[in-house]
């Protein structure tokens, strides 16, 4: 079984910084990794597939890069809509079961 | 366009029973699974299980095996997740996602989720 883990679990930062999320797998995924930003009340979003391709609509600020066991998001300027929980989501293995990592929260300092 | 749409708030004794529904439109069946996720209040994402909406073959997690059931109605391409012998521990709110069936099984749609709350 693949574990995920995510640091640091709290990220706090100012508006206009920018942001860096790793996100590590406990064996070798390739480029298999996603990325999802849930806000309160809301529903996870998929963000970026495929390390580092965004989804249908995402901002270029965002930004996946990584391979094998460890992986990084960055946000380049944070904006108001961006404090939020991210999570990575390995997909690595068939079939699917516990793939996500804990989760970062990104909050206002 | 894609959309999985959920039932509505529960609200359910311990040791009751509950069923969730995921109403999917815009896509084929045939090509995608129907994954299922919790998350309790303040919590991380915890996996139940998935289905294959289009054969039935399901799989879950090792946690919820004997007290979760997964089925689909082809006809109305809904998926329904039910859960038995609910505990406090339990209260969550339940989420169904949608993921390409053999192959890159990243979820690029999901429900609105459904708060399922579990007291005496």
């Amino acid at each position: 079984e693949i574990v995920m883990t995510q640091s640091p679990a709290t990220l706090s930062a100012s508006l206009g910084e920018g942001a860096t999320l790793t996100c590590r797998a406990s064996q070798n995924i390739n480029f298999n990794l996603a990325w999802y930003q849930q806000k309160p009340g809301q529903a996870p979003r998929l963000l970026i597939y495929r390390t580092s391709t965004r989804a249908t609509g995402v901002p270029a600020r965002f930004i996946g890069s990584g391979s094998g066991t460890e992986f990084t998001l960055t946000i380049s300027s944070l904006q108001s809509e961006d404090f939020a929980v991210y999570y990575c989501q390995q997909y690595n293995n068939w079939p699917p079961g516990d793939t996500f990592g804990p989760g970062t929260k990104v909050d206002i300092k | 366009q894609i959309h999985l749409v959920q039932s509505g708030v529960e609200v359910k004794k311990p040791g009751a029973s509950v069923r969730v529904s995921c109403k999917t439109s815009g896509y084929s069946l045939s090509n995608y699974g129907v994954y299922w996720v919790r998350q309790a209040p303040g919590q991380g994402l915890e996996w139940l299980g998935w289905i294959n909406a289009d054969t039935g073959h399901t799989n879950f997690a090792r946690k919820f095996e004997g007290r979760v059931t997964m089925t689909t109605d082809t006809s109305t391409t809904t998926v329904y997740m039910e859960l038995r012998s609910l505990r406090s521990d339990d209260t969550a709110v339940y989420y169904c996602a949608r993921f390409k069936w053999l192959g890159d099984y990243y979820f690029d749609s999901w429900g609105q989720g459904t708060l399922v709350t579990v007291s005496s």
